[in-house]
């Protein structure tokens, strides 16, 4: 069955820097278009980037352009997520999510608290 | 990209319909068929409930449609039943190839 894990959350302070894995499973990964989408607590969804599935293509939010990249490693099976300059409101339970105009499966999630 | 305009909360007693409205611009809801709508319960991850408008996955009861009319999305419950309440999200591509969320809607079963 289709799995996706993130990992690689935790708590960081401002400014640092933190990457986010997102362990895919279960499905052909590298022919999936793949996406990471946010929610900061008690707020609704942001979607955060989307990266074609030969990784070639990648798109990002206005919010994160500049300090975030999204990228893949089609022979791991894996999406990862890099965050750099993080800010406070970058605090959010980050989510990847497997498709392309519309994401099938999701992972649970894992949390990035940015804190001084 | 601003998000897509949900109401906050809509409500609805058991057996019931509600429609839930998604607006945007034509750069997004608007500009193409790529609208799609998940369910989010309390600390789990968002459910793709409808995808291209109108699409149901397999598995998602035939008690959930979607439509749109130019810049407004629509997703409708009908036969309210008590496991409907949650979160709501309707999500659209745009014209610089990103996607936008909705605000999002809390569905209460009255």
């Amino acid at each position: 069955q289709v799995q996706l894990v993130e990992s690689g959350g935790g708590v960081v302070q401002p400014g640092r820097s933190l990457r986010l894995s997102c362990a895919a499973s279960g499905f052909i990964f590298s022919t999936y278009a793949m996406h990471w989408v946010r929610q900061a607590p008690g707020k609704g969804l942001e979607w955060v980037a989307l990266i074609s599935s030969d990784g070639r293509n990648k798109y990002h939010a206005d919010s994160v352009k500049g300090r975030f990249t999204i990228s893949r490693d089609n022979s791991k099976n894996t999406l990862y997520l890099q965050m750099n300059s993080l800010r406070l409101e970058d605090t959010a339970v980050y989510y990847c999510a497997r498709g392309g105009s519309y994401s099938d499966y999701w992972g649970q999630g894992t949390l990035v608290t940015v804190s001084s | 990209q601003s998000a897509l305009t949900q109401p906050a909360s809509v409500s609805g007693s058991p057996g019931q319909s509600i429609t839930i409205s998604c607006t945007g611009t034509s750069s997004d809801v608007g500009g193409y068929n790529f609208v799609s709508w998940y369910q989010q319960h309390p600390g789990k991850a968002p459910k793709l409930m409808i995808y291209d408008v109108s699409n149901r996955p397999s598995g998602v009861s035939n008690r959930f449609s979607g439509s749109k009319s130019g810049n407004t999305a629509s997703l409708t419950i009908s036969g309210l039943q008590a496991e409907d309440e949650a979160d709501y999200y309707c999500s659209s591509c745009t014209s610089t190839s990103t996607y936008v969320f909705g605000t999002g809607t809390k569905v209460t079963v009255l």
